[in-house]
């Protein structure tokens, strides 16, 4: 199985900061990566998809880049509604596996 | 509008099988590229993909947990069960079911979400 693993597993950022969180797998995956918000008690939400493609309606202060085996998501300005736990996921082989999340909270 | 619920037990005792079924609406499972996966997540934990069944009926499983799962799909109903054998303590998760479509190049994606429904494994 490809383990996905992401860092940090937690961070406290400011509204307004840029954050950023990176997400590696165990073997490449070329651009089979998609990231995740969920905020608690919540179903995840779908953000990104291909490494780098933006779900429709969600807002383009997300990005994401990354190919092979490294992967970054960026919010390029926080805002409260942002405060959630992240994950990556990927889906180049089965099983699909996920991260183990990355918490951001506030500072 | 795309909408997925998942239903079942609260509740099983350990040993027992766990059913589950995720009714959705707004797409149909006979479409080509349309597919239904299940996932999971222990409470405070990370998420895990269990199984997934394809518009064709071709069926993908965890490899750790492939002798426990049994995806199947009735498509006129709108509905997809997942039957987990042998349920134990440490199967205590909320289980989601996700549309998952083909997405041309990209692969297949989980687009939509059920709100997920909690089972705990408990005598």
């Amino acid at each position: 199985d490809i383990q996905m693993t992401q860092s940090p597993s937690s961070l406290s950022a400011s509204v307004g900061d840029r954050v950023t969180i990176t997400c590696r797998a165990s073997q490449g995956i070329s651009n089979y990566l998609a990231w995740f918000q969920q905020k608690p008690g919540k179903a995840p939400k779908s953000l990104i998809y291909a490494a780098s493609s933006l779900q429709s309606g969600v807002p383009s202060k997300f990005s994401g880049s990354g190919s092979g085996t490294d992967f970054t998501l960026t919010i390029s300005s926080l805002q409260p509604e942002d405060f959630a736990t992240y994950y990556c996921q990927q889906y180049n082989s089965y099983p699909w596996t996920f991260g183990q999340g990355t918490k951001v909270e506030i500072k | 509008q795309v909408t997925l619920r998942e239903s079942g037990p609260a509740l099983v005792k350990p040993t027992q099988t766990l059913t589950l079924t995720c009714t959705f609406s707004g797409f149909s499972l006979s479409t080509s590229g349309m597919c239904v996966s299940w996932i999971r997540q222990p409470p405070g934990k990370a998420l895990e993909w269990l199984a997934r069944i394809d518009w064709d009926d071709d069926k993908y499983y965890s490899t750790s947990l492939k002798t426990r799962l049994t995806i199947s799909k009735d498509t006129s109903k709108n509905q997809v069960v997942l039957t987990m054998t042998n349920m134990d303590p440490v199967d205590t998760a909320t289980y989601y079911c996700a549309r998952t479509r083909r997405a041309g190049g990209s692969g297949y994606l989980l687009d939509y979400w059920g709100q997920g429904t909690l089972v705990t494994v408990s005598s």
